[in-house]
């Protein structure tokens, strides 16, 4: 079964400094990967999405992933944090050849300090 | 275009008692969603339906039924609520084809 790992419950950055977020996958083959934002009391938004293809992809809100098939990862990043950026972000896989089924990681929640 | 709306935004239930939560789509996407969030476990799956006319349980499904009721509605029910099913349900949908699920902004749900 496709498994998705996010190990920071919580990060903590200055705005403007640059941001991390990782994502592990556990998956038989490359799946589909995604990231979504929830603001506070709000729904999801997608982010971004990897396919195939390169492997870096550009999101919304100048946000990127990096795919690397070799560590199963697909890290969220962004080179300067806005203090709007403050929301849980959360990485999922979906079986490659369909968005059906997508499996969720746990969220890391963002706080941006001044 | 309102995308994936959700009702009620907030409910409380007392043990025992039933609801139905209700989620529509204006974006003709033929598949929709229903999914938990809880805290410290993401979001889970709970029903979904591929197309109108069929449905299929999720990773969650135990203690709720579910209906798509047309191509835009597809409502989930607790029939007799539990304290464990206090949480955040969102509808989600997907066009067929499609890459991406489109969210709804969620149910809170507290059952005491």
């Amino acid at each position: 079964a496709q498994s998705v790992t996010q190990p920071d419950i919580h990060i903590t950055v200055s705005e403007g400094a640059s941001l991390e977020l990782r994502c592990n996958y556990s998956y038989g083959a490359t799946p589909y990967l995604f990231w979504y934002v929830q603001s506070p009391g709000q729904g999801l938004q997608l982010l971004l999405k990897y396919f195939s293809g390169d492997t870096l992809v550009q999101g919304i809100k100048g946000f990127e992933a990096e795919f690397k098939r070799s560590q199963s990862s697909f890290n969220l990043r962004k080179p300067s944090v806005h203090w709007s950026d403050a929301a849980e972000y959360f990485c999922a896989v979906a079986p490659a050849g369909t968005a059906s089924k997508l499996t969720f990681g746990t969220g890391t929640r963002l706080q941006v300090t001044l | 275009n309102a995308g994936v709306t959700q009702t009620p935004k907030f409910q409380v239930l007392k043990t025992g008692q039933s609801m139905t939560l209700q989620c529509a789509q204006d974006m003709n996407h033929n598949s929709m969603y229903w999914y938990r969030q809880d805290p410290g476990m993401g979001l889970r799956l709970i029903y979904y339906s591929a197309s109108e006319g069929t449905t299929d349980k999720g990773e969650v499904p135990n203690g709720y039924n579910v209906s798509r009721l047309n191509k835009r509605e597809f409502s989930l029910r607790l029939e007799s609520a539990a304290p464990s099913q206090t949480s955040v349900y969102f509808c989600a949908s997907r066009a067929r084809g499609g890459e991406t699920q489109y969210f709804g902004p969620g149910t809170r749900l507290l059952v005491l």
